[in-house]
């Protein structure tokens, strides 16, 4: 079955870097996709890819099987739900079970 | 900069009623996108829409849901006879490409309360 694995919650302190990790089992896996989520928001890209990216502060690590969201300065306005998915070729987006990150001032 | 809209963001209605979910992708993509998130859990792939045909679809995605871009502007999700366990949030996503490297841009939602 196609899953995605990341931590339920991550807390970190302003000024930190935070990591936030992801892992999968999805077939025929092409990319990752890292979206930000504030409930009653739209989730929002972050950042995406096949390889290592960054988007300003939010750098991507990529293995074949794993990512890594890495957000840079965190600060407490960071403070929301981030959701790794795992897109194949034929379109299907399997998303992980979201990760609620704190943040301490 | 250009958006995806959803409407009704709430619809309340009632067990075994017909709801259809209305989106407006953004303009020049081709490729449309319906996901569920029940509160409290994961945002769910259902389906996806290209050409005037389902794309793929998830094993949620049954005989009650159909998905129809009846003009060429909105893309509706209709579920035809909603049950409790319907009660979600639903969103809407639509991209220019499919295969791979497709950055989806998500609505706003459509909060569904089945009574």
């Amino acid at each position: 079955k196609d899953q995605v694995f990341q931590p339920s919650t991550v807390a970190s302190s302003e000024g930190a870097v935070v990591e936030i990790f992801c892992n999968h089992s999805v077939s025929n896996a092409y990319n990752f996709f890292w979206y930000l989520h504030f409930p009653g928001c739209a989730p929002r890209l972050l950042v995406k890819g096949s390889k290592p990216s960054q988007q300003g502060r939010y750098n991507m690590t990529y293995e074949r099987f794993s990512s890594s969201l890495l957000i840079l300065q965190v600060r407490e306005a960071d403070a929301a739900v981030y959701y790794c998915a795992v897109c194949t070729n034929a379109g299907k987006s399997t998303f992980g079970d979201g990760t609620t990150l704190t943040v301490k001032p | 900069e250009p958006e995806v809209t959803q409407t009704p963001s709430h619809q309340v209605t009632q067990m075994g009623q017909e709801v259809i979910l209305r989106c407006v992708p953004i303009s020049n993509h081709l490729y449309f996108y319906w996901y569920r998130q029940i509160l409290g859990q994961k945002v769910e792939f259902l389906v996806s829409f290209y050409n005037n045909e389902i794309s793929e679809k998830s094993e949620i995605f049954d005989d009650q849901f159909s998905v129809e871009r009846p003009d060429g502007s909105n893309f509706t999700l209709k579920i035809r006879s909603t049950k409790l366990e319907d009660s979600a949030m639903y969103f809407c996503a639509s991209s220019v490409r499919l295969a791979g490297d497709n950055e989806q841009f998500f609505g706003p939602g459509t909060r569904l309360t089945v009574l």
